[in-house]
């Protein structure tokens, strides 16, 4: 089954507003990792948070993570327009181990 | 430290080619995984390999694809006769010795392989 559905899909802000992406997912997992990906390049790790913790913060970045409700958000305060690109979640299950198991991606476009 | 490294970054190939991509992982990494990447899709996992093993190739398609990572050199994952439906971005990551589950994988730029 598919883990890791982002929404939106798309999403278009101003610069200096804040983006909240959410990622749903199905079955009990290890952890539950973000990533951006820069039009037509690598993917960067954002932020890794693991199945017993609620909240992680790096920089801008906050992410959440509900296991009763399946899902996590990832907020980017004071967006910029460097921040342009496609954040995917990426589950861990926890009868897996390593398998990343990512979602179609939320593109987001930062309006200078 | 460099990172993690793929060669070539871009590959056009005929069908019914061979196309090879090689992934060289950080240092100090023992575990590769390589994933498949469609347009407008997100990443699908294809294999995951230590020093000279395959652990898991649930991924891979039953024909055409190999996968390796020889004790020297870098990782290849290998398709045979490609087709159109092979063109996509092919992403390498790895992470340290130890347990996997425990570890960020760091991905490499990726190879776009294009099949004409």
């Amino acid at each position: 089954s598919q883990q890791g559905e982002e929404d939106p899909q798309a999403l278009s802000i101003q610069e200096g507003e804040n983006a909240t992406m959410n990622c749903s997912y199905k079955t009990s997992i290890n952890n539950l990792q973000w990533y951006r990906q820069n039009s037509g390049r690598g993917l960067v790790h954002l932020i890794l948070i693991r199945s017993n913790e609620r909240e992680k913060h790096s920089g801008r970045l906050r992410v959440t993570l509900d296991t009763s409700k399946k899902s996590s958000s990832l907020l980017i305060t004071a967006s910029r327009a460097a921040d342009t690109a496609s954040y995917f979640c990426a589950t861990v299950r926890m009868d897996s181990s390593y398998k990343l198991i990512f979602g179609s991606g939320t593109r987001l476009l930062v309006r200078p | 430290n460099a990172g993690v490294m793929q060669n070539p970054r871009h590959l056009v190939r005929r069908r019914g080619q061979e196309a090879r991509l090689r992934c060289s992982p950080m240092k100090g990494h023992s575990h590769v995984y390589w994933y498949r990447q469609l347009p407008e899709e997100g990443l699908k996992f294809m294999v995951y390999l230590q020093k000279e093993n395959i652990i898991d190739e649930s991924g891979m398609p039953k024909e055409r694809f190999s996968a390796e990572f020889p004790k020297e050199g870098p990782s290849i994952l290998r398709i045979q006769q490609v087709v159109r439906g092979d063109s996509a971005a092919y992403f390498c990551a790895s992470s340290p010795p130890g347990s996997p589950s425990t570890d960020t994988q760091y991905f490499g730029p990726g190879t776009r392989l294009t099949v004409l």
